[in-house]
């Protein structure tokens, strides 16, 4: 069993598209996370949400736009995409929101603007 | 806001050298992880330290957590191609809940 999917791992796409990014965990976790990984490999984090609540909210274009059903996913949502938004996205998920807890990535969607 | 520093950005090596990875932050932590990314991979948890002056190993790898708990290090003995991808520490400052990623060492291993 995969413990934080991501779907889909890869995603070829027209600038001026949406597209919609979907992650679910199934370790009974509290706080997920997305992290975009541009092609020097640094990652940063965009959100956090705990319990469905968003907690960190980075500096993002409001072009991205998260969502959490439940605490079992978290989606994103983008829209109007340009070419700087390719990158490989992760979501990742922790126990709980807080110091010392150790984060579970999931395999990455890879994005392609073209 | 928070900075963690990490040096080298690359580094090859022959196998069987050894090799380390440096983190700085600009404030004191809380904690500081390590995460290893194989290529194509996803960041993967490899160890936490939180308390000063903490060493922790893994076989071959030594993990150390500053005196002043700003800095650590990341040394792997004799390396093997196995080690090869990309090492990244992970700090949360004091007083914040908030991860944040160096940017990464990437090793590459010459067998």
């Amino acid at each position: 069993d995969t413990a934080v999917s991501q779907t889909p791992k890869y995603l070829v796409t027209q600038m001026g598209n949406d597209k919609s990014i979907k992650c679910e965990q199934n370790l009974g976790h509290d706080t997920m996370y997305w992290y975009k990984q541009d092609s020097k490999k640094f990652l940063k984090i965009m959100f956090s949400y705990n319990n469905k609540e968003l907690i960190i909210n980075e500096t993002v274009p409001n072009r991205f736009s998260p969502k959490s059903p439940d605490k079992a996913h978290l989606n994103l949502h983008i829209n109007s995409l340009e070419l700087g938004d390719s990158a490989v996205y992760f979501c990742a998920s922790s126990q709980v929101y807080g110091v010392g807890t150790e984060a579970f990535f999931g395999q990455g969607t890879r994005l392609t603007v073209v | 806001g928070q900075q963690v520093m990490q040096i080298p950005q690359y580094q090859h090596v022959q196998e069987g050298e050894d090799f380390t990875t440096y983190c700085n932050s600009s404030t004191t932590l809380s904690n500081i992880q390590w995460y290893k990314q194989r290529p194509g991979g996803h960041p993967v948890f490899l160890i936490q330290l939180v308390k000063s002056g903490e060493v922790k190993k893994q076989k071959r790898l030594t993990f150390q957590f500053g005196e002043a708990k700003k800095n650590s290090s990341l040394h792997i003995t004799a390396t093997q191609t196995t080690d090869v991808g990309t090492y990244f520490c992970a700090g949360t400052g004091a007083g914040s809940y908030q991860l944040t990623f160096g940017k990464g060492t990437k090793l590459s291993v010459i067998p």
